[in-house]
């Protein structure tokens, strides 16, 4: 199996501009996880799906964030616009409820720079 | 509300020396599941163990073994050996055993420097 699978590894974008990050699971897995890593705040959640449905996203941090998962292979995560402050390193997860005991596994993240 | 904390930011370790890093967690959930991830400077993160709160026994991996008290809610990583490679950022992570939630309680991580 491949893992999951991010892109792009780096993005760079000024203020203002639209920005995707783009995730492929594991395939089988039926949860899918977007964290945000940054020095100050560790690792957050911001949004998780369960078979495509998004159950829990409380740590969105406003409206300029969305994600969706239009079917089991894939994710996005959409900021419009990008500030300064959105820089982090998004990592995506995917599990399988009940296999490997709740093993989460990660993709390598996505280094986001918002100048 | 659930939470896992790390009392340690950074520790550092000299080569082939033994080292412990502190987790607790706080939750009402009787079952559940423990993990230690780490993440080296190529920031992947990498599961190192994992503890079913229904076993007793710690669990084990190579050189890695964690100390499980439940009553206390504590789950410590001990690291022996310690390896250059071993330098890395590493979370404890908490998650309950069925029902609805599928999402892992991250602790805010311990930054850990092999020396040589």
């Amino acid at each position: 199996d491949a893992g999951v699978i991010q892109s792009p590894r780096h993005e760079v974008t000024e203020m203002g501009q639209e920005v995707t990050l783009r995730c492929k699971p594991i395939s089988g897995h039926d949860y899918l996880f977007w964290y945000r890593q940054t020095m100050m705040r560790g690792l957050e959640l911001l949004i998780y799906f369960n078979n495509n449905v998004p159950i829990d996203d409380s740590g969105m941090p406003e409206d300029r964030f969305s994600a969706k998962m239009p079917n089991a292979s894939f994710s996005t995560l959409k900021i419009q616009p990008s500030e300064p402050r959105d820089s982090a390193v998004y990592f995506c997860a995917s599990k399988r409820r009940g296999q490997g005991g709740e093993k989460l596994f990660f993709g390598s993240g996505t280094q986001l720079s918002v100048l | 509300a659930q939470t896992v904390t790390q009392s340690q930011p950074e520790m550092s370790v000299q080569e082939a020396e033994t080292v412990t890093l502190s987790c607790t967690y706080d939750t009402s959930e009787n079952n559940y599941y423990l993990f230690w991830y780490k993440q080296p400077p190529s920031r992947q993160m990498i599961l190192v163990i994992r503890q079913e709160a229904y076993k007793q026994q710690n669990a084990t991996e190579n050189r890695f073994s964690v100390n499980f008290q439940k009553a206390a809610k504590s789950f410590s990583l001990k690291i022996s050996d310690s390896q250059l490679g071993d330098t890395a950022m590493y979370f404890c992570a908490f998650v309950p055993y069925g029902g609805s939630q599928g999402n892992l309680i991250f602790g805010k991580g311990t930054k850990l420097s092999v020396k040589p």
